[in-house]
């Protein structure tokens, strides 16, 4: 069964330094999502991406951040410059469809990003 | 804002026991989705359930069902006849319906579910 999956699993980087992390969507996948959860807190929605461009972005999802398709295939979340809130699980998600109701959204298992 | 809450951080459920998670939310709009996904440890999220909010039935997913009351704003998750299987992160998301949204999902905090040989 296909599935989502996201490199590296853990990701540990001294603040004000840049990341990317990495999401390989299902293939036939048109809408793509960061999400991320800091450690006890709620999972969060950061992005979604579709044709190419940001289609929504949370109040989270400020300058620092960006994404990226590069290839077709990857799905990219860059943060420019961390910070040490920045530490949290990110999680990328993928569906076939956008806003209908057979919008099931497929999640990678995740990134922890520590920053120190 | 929508937001959503499950007030039980962690639960146990003793195998072969039926067992029920909280979910309430908040909104003020009258058609949204609603959804229970799992997370064994280490693992994605995978969908569990979704209801409607224009259907008056509850979703039932084999052993999974939902009790959803929309006046009372209330999404539970029924797990009947729980499994080893079944231990995990239990969360509950919403999906507004409207405002041109892609679908992103609002979640709660998540319910730790143990399942007791």
């Amino acid at each position: 069964e296909p599935e989502v999956t996201q490199t590296p699993s853990h990701q540990v980087t001294q603040m004000g330094q840049e990341v990317i992390l990495r999401c390989v969507p299902i293939s036939n996948h048109l809408y793509f999502y960061w999400y991320r959860q800091i450690l006890g807190q709620k999972v969060e929605f950061l992005v979604s991406f579709y044709n190419n461009e940001i289609s929504e972005k949370s109040e989270i999802f400020d300058d620092q951040f960006s994404v990226e398709r590069p290839d077709g295939s990857n799905f990219t979340l860059k943060i420019r410059s961390t910070k040490l809130e920045d530490s949290a699980m990110y999680f990328c998600a993928s569906s076939e469809f956008g806003g209908s109701s057979y919008n099931e959204q497929f999640f990678g298992p995740g990134t922890r990003l520590t920053v120190l | 804002a929508q937001t959503v809450t499950q007030s039980q951080p962690e639960m146990s459920v003793q195998e072969a026991e039926t067992v029920t998670l909280s979910c309430t939310y908040d909104t003020s709009e009258s058609d949204y989705y609603l959804f229970w996904y799992k997370q064994p440890p280490s693992r994605q999220m995978i969908l569990v359930i979704r209801q409607e909010a224009y259907k008056q039935q509850n979703a039932t997913e084999n052993r999974f069902s939902v009790n959803f009351q929309k006046a009372a704003k209330s999404f539970s998750l029924k797990i009947s006849d729980s499994q080893l299987g079944d231990a995990a992160m239990y969360f509950c998301a919403y999906r507004s319906e409207y405002g041109g949204s892609q679908g992103n999902l609002i979640f709660g905090k998540g319910t730790k579910l143990s399942v007791k040989p």
